[in-house]
């Protein structure tokens, strides 16, 4: 139990369109998604998270015009990085959480973007 | 601060030796879990542990072993007998009580094995 995936796993796109990253949990609810990014050689950071039905929330510094996050059901949640740079270029995860009240979330496989 | 350090960036060892990646941790909660994951270079993380902030026991599995000392802050996972496919970068991470699934991250240490 506990699946999530991610799709694109690799998506390339042009400078100045807009792409779309989905995350769903298959075999379970989850009422809270996580996205992080993480650039080449560096960690994993908290971008957003998200609460299904409800406006993300969105840590310091990422632009929230930039990647939205729509979180409209309880197995879907996705970030759409709007017009696009090569320095958005990234690895973007996300991560999604049953209940509440839950200690642990589950990770997706990842999206490696491209922006050329 | 809450803040998770991975001192060892990258780590070289050659097969079959044991190796020890270490973790600290910085937090005022009581209350807190700890994690280890492999993150391979296809991209995805495994996930290896989960430790709560009240259970010191060292856990082992397989080649595999934790240490967790409240004492001292520290998470330390050691692999024993390391193998070629043991190479991938390794990240400590800590979650909270009211935060469940909420990671921060250390910086990773790139484990290197060779035959």
């Amino acid at each position: 139990g506990a699946v999530v995936s991610q799709h694109p796993s690799r998506v390339i796109c042009k400078s100045g369109t807009s792409v779309k990253i989905e995350c769903r949990s298959l075999d379970f609810q989850a009422t809270t998604m996580f996205w992080y990014r993480q650039f080449p050689k560096q960690s994993l950071m908290l971008m957003a998270t998200s609460n299904e039905g409800s406006k993300a929330t969105y840590e310091q510094g990422v632009e929230k015009d930039k990647f939205l996050i729509n979180h409209a059901s309880l197995t879907l949640s996705t970030l759409t990085v709007t017009s696009a740079h090569p320095e958005d270029s990234s690895f973007y995860i996300c991560s999604a959480r049953g209940a509440p009240g839950d200690t642990e979330a589950f990770f997706g496989q990842g999206t490696r973007l491209t922006v050329v | 601060a809450q803040k998770v350090t991975q001192a060892q960036t990258e780590i070289s060892v050659v097969e079959k030796e044991d190796v020890t990646l270490d973790c600290v941790y910085e937090t005022r909660d009581t209350t807190y879990y700890l994690f280890w994951y492999k993150q391979p270079p296809s991209g995805e993380l495994v996930f290896l542990i989960r430790r709560n902030s009240f259970d010191e026991q060292n856990e082992i599995s397989g080649r595999y072993s934790w240490n967790f000392q409240k004492s001292t802050s520290s998470f330390n996972f050691t692999i024993t007998a390391s193998q070629v496919v043991d190479s991938a970068v390794y990240f400590c991470a800590l979650s909270f009580y009211n935060q469940g699934g909420k990671l921060i991250f250390g910086q990773g240490t790139e484990l290197s094995v060779k035959p």
